[in-house]
């Protein structure tokens, strides 16, 4: 067990709708960050956000938002869905100090969207 | 940051050490090399990572070149939980989180 906490593990939709995912770091992680896994472009990054303020973007749509609330956990949103937003989604965290000692990243379990 | 190529897969026997290489020849002085592993489609799991020096934990080795150019991820008595996709990744520890994992090495232990 991670810590990482992710829900809901499964979730179906139709196209054009918008679903929202959550995620709980680990106690004490400041940093989250949000991945996107589908069978034909592997794990991609997303975004980051540290202490409630977003750090880094990576290849995130802008129809997919997130933000990290006070108590640090945070939601990814997802809207005007389409069939190839099917993928799982996953969400880490880290310390989020980026100590020269290197920072390690814990994954949660996911969460596999499927859009018909 | 620097871009990583690793073998798409390797197959290793149950009880025996398996040797996982990954090339980063456009490494740059400050960036550390992470490797995870990700089981199924379960969250990919952290193993181990280094700066220049060679690292063990429980998980694994890691040994890095002297001119970093290359490491090589060592699981000492590979078991048949360990067959899993291997991910190297090279990263400045501050954007530890800046990572696209890429294919990765499929590791299949057969008993």
């Amino acid at each position: 067990d991670s810590g990482v906490t992710q829900t809901p593990k499964h979730l179906i939709t139709a196209t054009g709708q918008r679903v929202t995912l959550r995620c709980s770091p680990r106690s004490g992680d400041l940093s989250v960050y949000w991945y996107q896994q589908s069978l034909d472009q592997g794990l991609q990054f997303l975004i980051q956000y540290y202490n409630g303020e977003e750090r880094a973007k990576g290849n995130i749509l802008e129809r997919f938002s997130a933000q990290q609330f006070p108590d640090l956990h945070s939601e990814l949103n997802l809207s005007s869905l389409e069939l190839g937003d099917s993928a799982l989604y996953f969400c880490a965290s880290s310390v989020g100090t980026g100590g020269s000692s290197g920072e390690k990243l814990f994954f949660g379990s996911g969460t596999q969207l499927s859009v018909l | 940051d620097a871009k990583t190529t690793q073998p798409p897969s390797m197959d290793c026997a149950e009880g025996r050490a398996a040797n996982l290489p990954c090339n980063h020849s456009t490494i740059s002085g400050n960036e550390y090399v992470y490797w995870y592993r990700q089981i199924h489609s379960q969250g990919p799991q952290y193993i181990i990572h280094g700066l220049k020096n060679n690292e063990t934990n429980e998980m694994a080795s890691l040994i890095i070149t002297e001119d970093r150019k290359s490491s090589t991820l060592i699981l000492p008595h590979a078991t048949l939980r360990d067959t899993a996709v291997y991910y190297c990744i090279v990263r400045l520890h501050t954007n530890a989180g800046k990572s696209t994992f890429g294919d990765g090495t499929t590791l299949t232990v057969k008993p």
